[in-house]
């Protein structure tokens, strides 16, 4: 199936810094999506991204839909305790199949650790 | 307005015996989906649905079967538990899933299964 390549695998970082994390793909998506997993729990949607080249912010995430639309990335501002968890790309293939058009293909997800 | 609902949150098992894992969604969703989570390896879809009687085989679909009785409902059968189906299992669900539309999946709190 489609590969995401989500990095880095984990972050450690101190509370105020801002984080930076990407994925890439080696085919073409349509859409990007950007998850947040805390412990224990289901992933909770971030940022939806549908239009190549789309920079979208949610508080104080932002995100972007690369112009290739092979890439994604996701920026953390002023980062706080809270934003411990892991953050998620998934990205939808642009395809002719109505099936597989509605497959998410998920990163392997960043483990974000803030420090006091 | 109750989002993706799952049950049981636990459950542990004994090699070999069976079970139903519960998914119910109140948004009118006509896709649902079910992943499987492993440490290191994301999400992984096991089935999915795009409307009431229909479903397909994700990228994992072995030792699972799903059934799509009404629009709410997607439960998972695991007819013969194994211990490599050891694992933390999320439902699913978007308005429509066709490319080209929003199609934001929307996760439940998760079902982990131990199986001994």
């Amino acid at each position: 199936g489609q590969q995401l390549n989500q990095s880095p695998q984990s972050m450690f970082i101190q509370e105020g810094e801002d984080v930076s994390m990407n994925c890439t793909s080696s085919s073409i998506f349509n859409t990007w999506l950007w998850y947040k997993q805390d412990p224990g729990e289901g992933p909770v949607l971030l940022i939806a991204l549908y239009k190549a080249g789309e920079l979208t912010s949610n508080g104080r995430l932002t995100a972007q839909f690369g112009i290739t639309r092979k890439d994604s990335f996701l920026n953390i501002s002023a980062s706080i305790p809270s934003d411990v968890g892991i953050y998620f790309c998934a990205g939808q293939p642009s395809s002719i199949s109505s099936g597989s058009a509605r497959q998410l293909t998920f990163g392997s997800g960043t483990q974000l650790t803030v420090l006091p | 307005n109750a989002g993706v609902t799952q049950t049981p949150k636990f459950q542990v098992l004994k090699t070999g015996q069976s079970m139903t894992l519960q998914c119910a969604q109140d948004m009118n969703h006509e896709y649902m989906s079910w992943y499987r989570q492993d440490p290191g390896m994301g999400l992984r879809l096991i089935h999915y649905s795009v409307g009431a009687g229909i479903t397909d085989q994700g990228e994992v679909p072995n030792g699972y079967n799903v059934s799509r009785s009404t629009t709410e409902d997607f439960p998972l059968r695991l007819l013969s538990a194994a211990p490599s189906q050891t694992s933390v299992y999320f439902c699913a669900s978007s308005y429509s899933g066709l490319a080209g539309a929003k199609n934001e999946q929307y996760f439940g709190p998760g079902t982990r299964l131990t199986v001994t």
